[in-house]
C-alpha cells in the first residue's frame, strides 16, 4: 500500500466509448502524474500537475484528457481510443514536482477493442 | 533527454544468491529512484538515492553521480524478489520527469 489508489483496476472499452480513470492520493502531496506503460516500452510520462496546475504534457494525443480538481485527485478522461492505447496506466504523486520522491498507484490495465 | 541503460536485461538467480543490477545514465542528475515492479504491475519504491549509499534490509544502493551510474545490490535473494527493477533519474532542478530505463527482469527460483 503506497497511499495512492486507482480505479478501476481493469478496463475494457471499445474505440467509440468514453471512460475515465481515477487516481486518489492520501499522502498530502501537491504534485500528481500520469504514466503509460506499454508492452516492451519504458514507462512514459504523460502529464504532470503541480498544485492543480498542469505543468507538463508530453505530446499526448488529445483523445487523452487529464483533469485535476484538487491536489488529492487526478482523472484521465478517455475518448475514441485506438487499440495501440492498450497499456497499463499508472498514477503517481510527490510532495511537489522535481526532486521529490514519487509514489505510484497500482495502475489501471486498459484494453481497447 | 537523459538516456538510461540498465543491465543485465534478464537475470535468473537461485534462492539465496546475491546480485548486482546496474544503471548507467547519460547526463548529470539531481534525483534517482529505484523501483521494484511486482507481477501485478505495482511499482514499489526501493530507494531515493541521488548520490551516496543507502541500505534497507537485504537491499542496498549506491549512486556515483560524477560517474553517471547507480547500482542496486540484492543479497540472499528470495522468490518474492522476482519482478522487474527500474532505475529512474531526473535531470535538472525544475524537472518533474523521471526517465525510466527498460528494467532488469529478475526471476528467483527455489
Amino acid at each position: 500500500e503506497t497511499g495512492v489508489t486507482q480505479t478501476p483496476r481493469h478496463l475494457v472499452m471499445g474505440m467509440t466509448n468514453k471512460k475515465s480513470l481515477k487516481c486518489e492520493q492520501h499522502l498530502g502531496h501537491n504534485a500528481m502524474y500520469w504514466y503509460k506503460q506499454s508492452a516492451k516500452k519504458p514507462l512514459e510520462l504523460m502529464f504532470v500537475y503541480n498544485f492543480k496546475e498542469q505543468t507538463e504534457n508530453n505530446s499526448v494525443p488529445s483523445r487523452f484528457s487529464p483533469e485535476c480538481p484538487n491536489s488529492s485527485h487526478l482523472f484521465l478522461h478517455l475518448h475514441t481510443l485506438q487499440p495501440e492505447d492498450s497499456a497499463l496506466y499508472l498514477c503517481a504523486s510527490s510532495q511537489a514536482g522535481g526532486i521529490y520522491e514519487q509514489y505510484f498507484g497500482p495502475g489501471t490495465r486498459l484494453t481497447v477493442t | 533527454g537523459i538516456q538510461v541503460e540498465q543491465s543485465p536485461p534478464d537475470l535468473i538467480l537461485q534462492e539465496g544468491a546475491n546480485s548486482t543490477l546496474r544503471c548507467n545514465f547519460s547526463d548529470s542528475v539531481n534525483n534517482l529512484q529505484w523501483f521494484h515492479q511486482n507481477p501485478w504491475g505495482q511499482l514499489i519504491n526501493l530507494f531515493y538515492i541521488p548520490s551516496g549509499t543507502k541500505q534497507n534490509g537485504r537491499l542496498s544502493a549506491t549512486t556515483v553521480a560524477t560517474e553517471r551510474y547507480s547500482l542496486l545490490y540484492i543479497s540472499s535473494s528470495q522468490t518474492t524478489d522476482s519482478g522487474v527493477y527500474f532505475c529512474a533519474p531526473t535531470k535538472g532542478a525544475g524537472s518533474y520527469q523521471l526517465t525510466f530505463g527498460k528494467g532488469t527482469k529478475l526471476s528467483v527460483i527455489p
